[in-house]
């Protein structure tokens, strides 16, 4: 069965740098998220994107966060300059959005953790 | 409450029980979903029910949706071991179907 997978499972970084997290939706889906998950809290909504744009985003997404479909498989977190409270599991999810398909499949996650 | 939370935060049943879960919600909704996630694992989709549904059904797991109360409730029938996990309620809403807000979650422990 098709899965989204997301690349590194666990990131380190210092405070300040940058860093990019992969992820591969599932090939025929059309809709692609990001969500994050603070350790004990909710899962939070980051930013949709359809047809090479932000569709939505949320408060969280501000300017040191963007994302990019570089090819036709992969589509990337980048954190511009981490703080500490970015340390969360960033999840990435994709849907169909086609004939009523409005599931949204999520990946394995990757732990991001600043120093 | 927020949207999206649900009831009870912990659940503790033995093997074979059904374990119910509810959530509720404050906004209007596409569509509502149900997720489990394993101890610091990733996010399981369950099922999806639509805002015009009221009932589905998924192997051992029944979800109903009561617009006029704002609520949902996920029942798994004869649980095992391997069902211990937290259970997510995510709401779609009608402005913004591709957005989901997530609740706090329902840990559910079935004991052997």
């Amino acid at each position: 069965e098709p899965e989204v997978t997301q690349t590194p499972s666990h990131q380190v970084t210092q405070m300040g740098q940058e860093v990019i997290l992969r992820c591969v939706p599932i090939s025929n889906h059309l809709y692609f998220y990001w969500y994050r998950q603070i350790l004990g809290q909710k899962v939070e909504f980051l930013v949709s994107f359809y047809n090479n744009e932000i569709s939505e985003k949320s408060e969280i997404f501000d300017d040191q966060f963007s994302v990019e479909r570089p090819d036709g498989s992969n589509f990337t977190l980048k954190i511009r300059s981490t703080k500490l409270e970015d340390s969360a599991m960033y999840f990435c999810a994709s849907s169909v959005r086609r004939n009523s398909r409005d599931e949204q499949y999520f990946g394995p996650g990757t732990r991001l953790t600043v120093t | 409450s927020q949207q999206g939370e649900e009831d009870p935060q912990a659940l503790s049943i033995q093997e074979g029980e059904n374990a119910t879960m509810n959530c509720s919600y404050k906004t209007s909704i596409n569509n509502l979903q149900w997720y489990r996630q394993n101890s610091g694992r990733g996010l399981v989709h369950l099922i999806l029910i639509r805002s015009n549904e009221r009932e589905k059904h998924s192997g051992r797991l029944r979800v109903t949706l009561d617009t006029s109360k704002k609520s949902s409730s996920l029942l798994i029938t004869a649980s095992r071991a391997a069902d211990t996990a937290s259970y997510f309620c995510a709401t779609a809403s009608s402005g913004s179907a591709r957005q989901l807000t997530f609740g706090s979650g329902t840990q559910l422990t079935v004991l052997p």
